[in-house]
């Protein structure tokens, strides 16, 4: 399965600042995924990223609020824009190879 | 809405014994099915999938699908301590998106 690699693997931010989070793989992928993980809780799905095409996100998340690149079929950014206490989370970049998907070790992330 | 449900557990299960994870979901269109482990503070990494009605077998894990009774699970025989951690259902029903279940902590006492 591919290597993937996640900046920074954790994060303390101040409330109304911006993170951007960066997923890069060893090998090219056509399709990216970005989740969110709350605190005791399962895997959301954020958004579909695809090189070469605009994010498709998942109901309840909008792209002002969560902002994806995919320059790409190697990498991918997401930035958590104007944050609050609630964003606090570990988000995940996963790929697709061969129709299973596979997780980066993920972005902690605490907002004050 | 699609949804996929797991025991939250705890599961307890002394060592060398059989786990049981159960992980039934709502979309009859559903055509692949994972598991993933997690350990506490770590991402989730893909342990077995299962596209067929029956059994698939891989070392001390055998993934089980029921698509006519919408039922998914994983046994993990001789439990090992290090078998501790969270186990994650996935179900992939067309398109590349995965749902999860909330999973189910799996505690293997020595």
């Amino acid at each position: 399965s591919a290597v993937i690699s996640q900046k920074p693997s954790r994060d303390i931010c101040q409330r109304g600042t911006s993170l951007t989070i960066q997923c890069q793989v060893d090998s090219q992928v056509t399709m990216m995924f970005w989740y969110r993980q709350q605190p005791g809780q399962s895997l959301t799905l954020i958004a579909t990223a695809n090189q070469g095409s605009e994010a498709t996100y998942e109901s309840g998340f909008v792209i002002d609020k969560f902002p994806i690149s995919r320059p790409n079929l190697t990498f991918s950014t997401l930035t958590v824009s104007n944050m609050s206490p609630e964003d606090s989370s570990i988000y995940l970049c996963s790929v697709d190879q061969g129709s299973k998907q596979y997780f980066g070790p993920g972005t902690r992330l605490t907002v004050t | 809405q699609k949804e996929v449900e797991q025991n939250s557990g705890p599961l307890s299960v002394p060592e060398g014994a059989i786990a049981s994870l159960n992980c039934t979901y709502s979309d009859r269109g559903s055509q692949s099915f994972f598991w993933y482990r997690q350990y506490s503070g770590k991402s989730p990494e893909l342990i077995m999938f299962i596209y067929s009605n029956g059994d698939k077998e891989d070392g001390r894990f055998t993934a089980q699908l029921n698509k006519a009774s919408q039922y998914v699970s994983l046994l993990i025989r001789d439990s090992q301590p290090s078998d501790s951690a969270t186990y994650l259902c996935a179900v992939q029903a067309g398109s590349y998106q995965l749902t999860f279940g909330k999973g189910t902590k799996l505690s293997v006492i020595p």
